[in-house]
């Protein structure tokens, strides 16, 4: 079984400019989550999917981050502008569906952002 | 507030001993606990986890880790350490039913196996 496939694996910007990662869940996994990993820190959720729609987006910071999964699959993560502080690791996961407990959450190899 | 605490940022380890990795809460109930490791270059991997029963639950790769409730704690333990167990440990939780999904982690252990 394919795990959750991220792209980049590595992206430097400058600040201001804008930035998308790429996200491709286990085949069959309805939910998505997007996570922000900063240096010495836990990942720290930022947005979750049900299929199509959002479940949870509190901790986006929806001034310079978005997100969406159109059709339910894969998912992209865009962040316009890039501020300093965005540099992080920018992990994907995904689990069968989070309607039901128990459910393990598989996590991609992670984007690598630095913002210069 | 609700938090995830891993006091020792930095383990290092002779191969072949014990290893314990602490983790406290702070949640008015029982969360859902959770140990996952990140080797370098690679996503997190759920080793074990905890919802109720027994407090003493098994994982992979060798890990233990013991549930005490009156400690709010939920550490990690092997009883002997290969080079390979090298990486990033992270306690995690979730809060409860409604919100599951929504794992809450702590900052991260550095473990480094010597020689």
């Amino acid at each position: 079984e394919a795990g959750v496939a991220q792209s980049p694996r590595y992206k430097i910007i400058e600040k201001r400019q804008s930035v998308a990662f790429w996200c491709n869940p286990i085949s069959g996994h309805a939910t998505l989550y997007w996570y922000q990993q900063i240096l010495g820190q836990g990942p720290k959720l930022l947005i979750q999917f049900q299929n199509n729609g959002v479940v949870d987006d509190s901790q986006l910071p929806k001034d310079r981050f978005s997100a969406e999964r159109l059709k339910g699959v894969d998912s992209t993560l865009k962040i316009q502008p890039a501020k300093l502080e965005d540099s992080a690791v920018y992990l994907c996961a995904s689990s069968h569906s989070s309607g039901k407990y128990q459910e393990t959450q598989y996590f991609g190899p992670g984007t690598r952002l630095l913002v210069l | 507030a609700q938090s995830v605490t891993q006091p020792d940022i930095h383990i290092t380890v002779s191969e072949g001993a014990s290893l314990e990795l602490r983790c406290n809460y702070s949640y008015g109930a029982t969360p859902y606990l959770f140990w996952y490791v990140q080797s370098p270059g690679q996503g997190l991997q759920l080793l074990l986890k905890y919802f109720s029963g027994d407090t003493l639950v098994q994982g992979i790769k060798g890990f233990e880790a013991e549930f005490k409730r009156s400690q709010s704690s939920f550490n990690l333990r092997k009883p002997s350490v290969h080079w390979s167990d090298a990486a990033e440990y992270f306690c995690a939780v979730c809060p409860g039913l409604d919100s599951w999904g929504k794992l809450q982690f702590g900052a991260g252990t550095q473990v480094v196996v010597t020689p």
